[in-house]
């Protein structure tokens, strides 16, 4: 069975501040998604990394897949009240997602 | 594009009832689609799949008896929540995908059962 870990799993930090947010597992995945979730929504669909060692970025979030595809990060730089959410990464198995625990980010203004 | 709807958004009933959830996918038909569960601060949990024309597919441990599934088109997928009871309360999102596109997920449902 392959699991996903997510640390931490709550992060309250300052405006303009940065945070990290780590997903391990001892399983190799061919791709893993990242998700931003707002109480009361649906997750939305932040990146899908494909490559080992790949980088993405989307403004002023960067997403890292690790070199032996067991493990990504998601990095904020000067977060923004509006950052304030739930974050999950997740897999795909034969199409069905499976999500990690999810880390609670507050950004206070 | 690529919008999903669920219906209602929100719903208090009282314990012994049973409760329809909608999903539509409103731009796009999807093949397959999904339903989850999420307790309070935890993560998203895995129900069921099912597709359009066929039995729903069950996570282990979903009673398919209580958490009954029905896909009758490419649009429109629906869960029913038979004889709920107070630990049936969630938020209830579900997904939907077409060939291999990544799942859009609707807005969920608050379901509170008194």
């Amino acid at each position: 069975t392959q699991l996903l870990e997510q640390s931490p799993q709550f992060l309250s930090i300052q405006e303009g501040e940065n945070l990290t947010v780590y997903c391990n597992s001892s399983s190799v995945f061919s791709s893993l998604q990242w998700y931003r979730q707002e109480p009361g929504e649906g997750p939305v669909l932040l990146v899908t990394v494909v490559t080992g060692g790949e980088v993405k970025k989307l403004k002023r979030l960067t997403f890292q897949f690790g070199d032996a595809r067991k493990d990504s990060s998601l990095h904020i730089t000067a977060a923004q009240p509006g950052d304030t959410g739930l974050y999950l990464c997740a897999f795909s198995n034969d199409y069905k997602l499976s999500f990690g625990a999810g880390t609670t980010v507050t950004v206070r203004a | 594009g690529a919008v999903v709807s669920q219906h209602p958004s929100w719903v208090i009933c009282k314990s012994g009832t049973s409760v329809k959830i909608e999903c539509r996918s409103l731009d796009f038909q999807a093949t397959t689609m999904f339903w989850y569960r999420q307790f309070p601060k935890q993560s998203l949990m895995l129900m069921a799949t099912s597709n359009e024309g066929s039995k729903a597919t069950y996570e282990q441990g979903v009673e398919k008896d209580k958490f009954l599934i029905n896909h009758a088109s490419l649009t429109l997928s629906t869960l029913t929540v038979t004889s709920a009871h107070p630990e049936d309360s969630s938020f209830y999102i579900c997904s939907a995908m077409t060939g291999n596109q990544p799942q859009h997920f609707g807005d969920g449902t608050r379901l509170s059962i008194l």
